[in-house]
């Protein structure tokens, strides 16, 4: 299965733009990028997915690296609502090694200050 | 639209007791998954359903039943809870496999 690495944790500041960061060199021509976040004590919400060309919608963006083998989930002003757990996710075809999951990892917990 | 539905939000259970989670969706979702969560750590696949009639196991199937009557519920049954089942577990559904997925709010089990 196609991995991504996410860093453990990371911090910003309210209204500020913040930058998430995705590693995942292994990824197929047929993975989606999906993002989801889940805030506390509540279940994932999906936040945006792509392809190869770069996402935006009203939650976020999605910049798509050219050689697919990274991305950013691009939060254009955090509030203190959008403090939570990222994470982002490889869909592959049904059929495939990991099928139809939503294979989670342990995301990026983000803090956001005041 | 209530989206994803779980029952009950919280349960206790003794060793050995079984019971089902509910999961219900009304948005005609064809794509149904139970996920458990255990502390600190993401979210796990335990069963999913392509369909009505059409069921699947996932990453951690043991110790857990599903089946798939009609594309509105999808219920997960414990069979025999153990202390190591003690966890979040989380109803999803989605239109299609790369679609969005809807999570319910959860349901937090413990077995003591």
């Amino acid at each position: 299965d196609a991995k991504t690495t996410q860093p453990n944790s990371m911090e910003s500041n309210e209204e500020e733009p913040v930058h998430l960061p995705c590693n995942h060199s292994t990824i197929s021509g047929t993975d989606y990028i999906h993002w989801y976040r889940q805030l506390p004590s509540q279940g994932p919400e999906y936040v945006i997915h792509g392809l190869t060309s770069n996402v935006n919608n009203r939650m976020a963006s999605l910049a798509i690296a050219e050689d697919r083998k990274s991305s950013t989930l691009i939060l254009h002003r955090a509030t203190l609502r959008d403090a939570a757990v990222y994470y982002c996710i490889l869909r592959a075809l049904p059929g495939s090694d990991s099928g139809y999951a939503l294979n989670f990892g342990k995301g990026t917990s983000l803090l956001v200050t005041p | 639209n209530a989206g994803v539905t779980q029952t009950p939000k919280f349960q206790v259970l003794k060793t050995g007791q079984s019971m089902t989670l509910q999961c219900a969706q009304d948005m005609n979702h064809e794509y149904m998954s139970w996920y458990r969560q255990d502390p600190g750590m993401g979210l796990r696949l335990i069963h999913y359903s392509v369909g009505a009639g059409i069921t699947d196991q996932g990453e951690v199937p043991n110790g857990y039943n599903v089946s798939r009557s009609t594309t509105e519920d999808f219920p997960l049954r414990l069979l025999s809870a153990a202390p190591s089942q003690t966890s979040v577990y989380f109803c999803a559904s989605s239109y299609w496999w790369d679609t969005e997925a809807f999570f319910g709010q959860g349901t937090r089990l413990t077995v003591v």
